[in-house]
């Protein structure tokens, strides 16, 4: 089983629809999770993190589901520059420093 | 703040032939350095962890012997990739994590990466 899950998609998103999706992690211990942007054959950018509590971010809200061991990402009034790949990321406790991403999960937003 | 580069942007060698790939970090110090690779349509996976001073610490499976780290300062590591094979072909990004207190050592920044294609 892999560290870091995620749909592939892609998830075809009519501009302006909300999209959202989800991310599972294996290691219970897990205590940093952020989501990663990355466009085509370029390189990761921070998007947001990801806190327990849950945190808004414009048009982006993230979630974490502890229990479960999930996180999410929404995307509301979607724009076409939001046409990208989105990698979940997990730091494990016993893993400093480590990033653990997921394959990532394709959006494309259409006109 | 807290640009990297990597140089070079994209490189296509003979299969047999060295390549070295350079990471800086151009606006801040970078006590470790990480480097991933990402085979298409597949997550970036981490490959070593690269401390300044200090020999890297490798995953498990990726060959040190062929995958030369070396992080000579602060703001430098560099990757070299000996005896290059079309199996080496990918997508090499380096990311460097700052100075605790200086950016957040929760956020590694990542280079704009390297395309290898070996013949």
């Amino acid at each position: 089983r892999k560290e870091v899950e995620q749909d592939p998609g892609p998830f075809n998103v009519p501009e302006g629809a909300t999209v959202a999706f989800n991310c599972t992690y294996s290691n219970s211990a897990s205590q940093s999770f952020f989501w990663y942007r990355q466009d085509c054959r370029k390189e990761p950018k921070l998007l947001m993190s990801v806190y327990s509590s849950g945190n808004e971010d414009g048009r982006f809200t993230a979630q974490l589901n502890r229990a479960s061991q999930y996180i999410s990402l929404l995307i509301r009034d979607s724009k076409l520059s939001d046409s990208a790949t989105y990698l979940c990321v997990v730091i494990p406790t016993d893993s400093w420093g480590k990033l653990q991403f997921g394959a990532g999960t394709q959006v494309v937003v259409t006109p | 703040g807290a640009v990297v580069s990597q140089h070079p942007s994209r490189v296509i060698c003979k299969s047999g032939t060295s390549v070295k790939i350079e990471c800086r970090s151009l606006d801040f110090q970078a006590t470790t350095m990480f480097w991933y690779r990402q085979f298409p349509k597949q997550s970036l996976m981490l490959m070593a962890t690269s401390n300044e001073g200090s020999k890297a610490t490798y995953e498990q499976g990726v060959e040190k012997d062929k995958f030369l780290i070396n992080h000579a300062s602060l703001t430098l590591s560099t990757l070299t990739v000996t005896s290059a094979h079309p199996e080496d072909s990918s997508f090499y990004i380096c990311s460097a994590e700052g100075l605790a207190g200086v950016l957040s050592t929760d956020t590694q920044y990542f280079g704009p990466g390297t395309r290898l294609t070996v013949l």
